[in-house]
């Protein structure tokens, strides 16, 4: 199955500041089926991009995703107070769809 | 609105079974494509199971294959995962997700319950 790395595993800002977070693959994701989800304490996770780069149904603009084979991007432009949260990664490229830990995105 | 509601989650030793269910309203059911997603404790997403939309193909995760059976209810607007010979390492919070339909997201789940606790515990 693909193995997953996400960093860094904590990513600390302050609103406004430009979030980046990486996602590796441990082989070639097939197609860029790469997801990103969101995630709040208590809460079922939100799905934010799909195929590598385009968003899901009302996601802001100011979250973008990039990348293929096997290393994916998710950068937030200007973060948002809402925007703290634990982010991951996901492929379903091959089967089993596999998720990356996570990079939790808190305040600085 | 779209909504997934899960239920039957608990407590249950080593070796027990549980039934989970998970209600869907809002959508046409029969539509989509279902999987369960579980969480442990403080920890990242694991695909559990999945079923297509009529129920004739299914897939599961090595850590479950034998022991969890997915199943779907299209009359009843309804997701099921029965979990026989549960280990502690079963423990979690166990979500219904909707796939996608979606061309390039199928495989992508757009949709999450909030999930039902399940404790397999002595």
């Amino acid at each position: 199955e693909i193995v997953l790395t996400q960093s860094p595993g904590t990513l600390s800002l302050s609103p406004g500041e430009r979030a980046t977070l990486s996602c590796r693959a441990s082989q070639s994701v097939s197609s860029s089926y790469l997801a990103w989800y969101q995630q709040k304490p208590g809460q079922a996770p939100r799905l934010l991009i799909y195929g590598a780069s385009s968003r899901a149904t009302g996601i802001p603009d100011r979250f973008s995703g990039s990348g293929s084979g096997t290393d994916f991007t998710l950068t937030i432009s200007r973060l948002e107070p809402e925007d703290f949260a634990v982010y991951y990664c996901q492929q379903y490229g091959s089967s089993p769809a596999t998720f990356g830990p996570g990079t939790k995105v808190d305040i600085k | 609105e779209v909504q997934l509601v899960e239920s039957g989650g608990g407590v249950v030793r080593p070796g027990g079974s549980l039934r989970l269910s998970c209600a869907a309203s809002g959508f046409t059911f029969d539509d989509y494509g279902m999987s369960w997603v579980r969480q442990a404790p403080g920890k990242g997403l694991e695909w559990v199971s999945g079923i297509n939309w009529n129920g004739g193909s299914t897939g599961y995760a090595d850590s479950v294959k034998g022991r969890f059976t997915i199943s779907r209810d299209n009359a009843k607007n309804s997701l099921y995962l029965q979990m026989n010979s549960l280990r502690a390492e079963d423990t979690a919070l166990y979500h219904c997700a909707r796939d996608s339909v979606v061309p390039a997201a199928r495989g992508a789940f757009d949709i999450w319950g909030q999930g039902t606790m399940v404790t397999v515990s002595s």
